[in-house]
């Protein structure tokens, strides 16, 4: 089935330091979403977008869907240690939930 | 305190023996549905349901069977388990789609 095609697969950064990955279909998704996974847990909802175009903010984190309805990205500002974990995007349409294969973030205090 | 339980969330089984991971959730939630996730690969979706009775095909359904008897249980059946099962898995809840809340997970190995 359709994955969507998220990157980077890795991203090293230095604490203070702004990060963007993004999420790219050739499908059309109603809704994306954007998740964050901690070692040993299950992921958890970060953002959700629900229109072509839209640009939300969560704190330090801003996500946009994208207009074509086929990608999205997620910006972190200012990282900090506590950002280290896996980060998802997701897809959504009719219910049929797609996800990415996930971006690992590594913070260097 | 809401919750999204998973049971076991550790299982090693041999092939063929059949088995079943429990999903329940304590939030009146109508939409459940299962996961599974293996290096790489992000989280595929095994199958979902959108009310009591009411279940769907997700991505990767072949080898699986599901129930939704009563809202708050979403029990995944493995009849007969086979080594490419071997993986994580998560059972989500939430009032529609766009708005999961994951389980512990379940980490299930088939020898």
């Amino acid at each position: 089935g359709q994955q969507l095609n998220q990157s980077p697969q890795s991203m090293f950064i230095q604490e203070g330091e702004d990060v963007s990955m993004n999420c790219t279909s050739s499908s059309i998704f109603n809704t994306w979403l954007w998740y964050k996974q901690d070692p040993g847990e299950g992921p958890v909802l970060l953002i959700a977008l629900y229109k072509a175009g839209e640009l939300t903010s969560n704190g330090r984190l801003t996500a946009q869907f994208g207009i074509t309805r086929k990608d999205s990205f997620l910006n972190i500002s200012a990282s900090i240690p506590s950002d280290v974990g896996i980060y998802f995007c997701a897809g959504l349409s009719n219910n049929d939930m797609r996800f990415g294969a996930g971006t690992r973030l590594t913070v260097k205090p | 305190e809401a919750q999204v339980t998973q049971n076991p969330r550790y299982l090693i089984t041999v092939t063929g023996k059949k088995l079943t991971v429990t999903c329940s959730q304590n939030m009146n939630h109508e939409y459940m549905s299962w996961y599974r996730q293996d290096p790489g690969l992000g989280l595929r979706q095994i199958y979902y349901s959108m009310n009591v009775e009411v279940t769907d095909k997700g991505d990767v359904p072949e080898g699986y069977k599901v129930s939704r008897k009563e809202k708050r249980n979403f029990p995944l059946i493995l009849e007969s388990p086979s080594p490419n099962q071997t993986s994580l898995y998560f059972c989500a809840t939430g009032l529609a789609a766009y708005e999961q809340y994951f389980g512990p997970g379940t980490r299930l190995t088939v020898t």
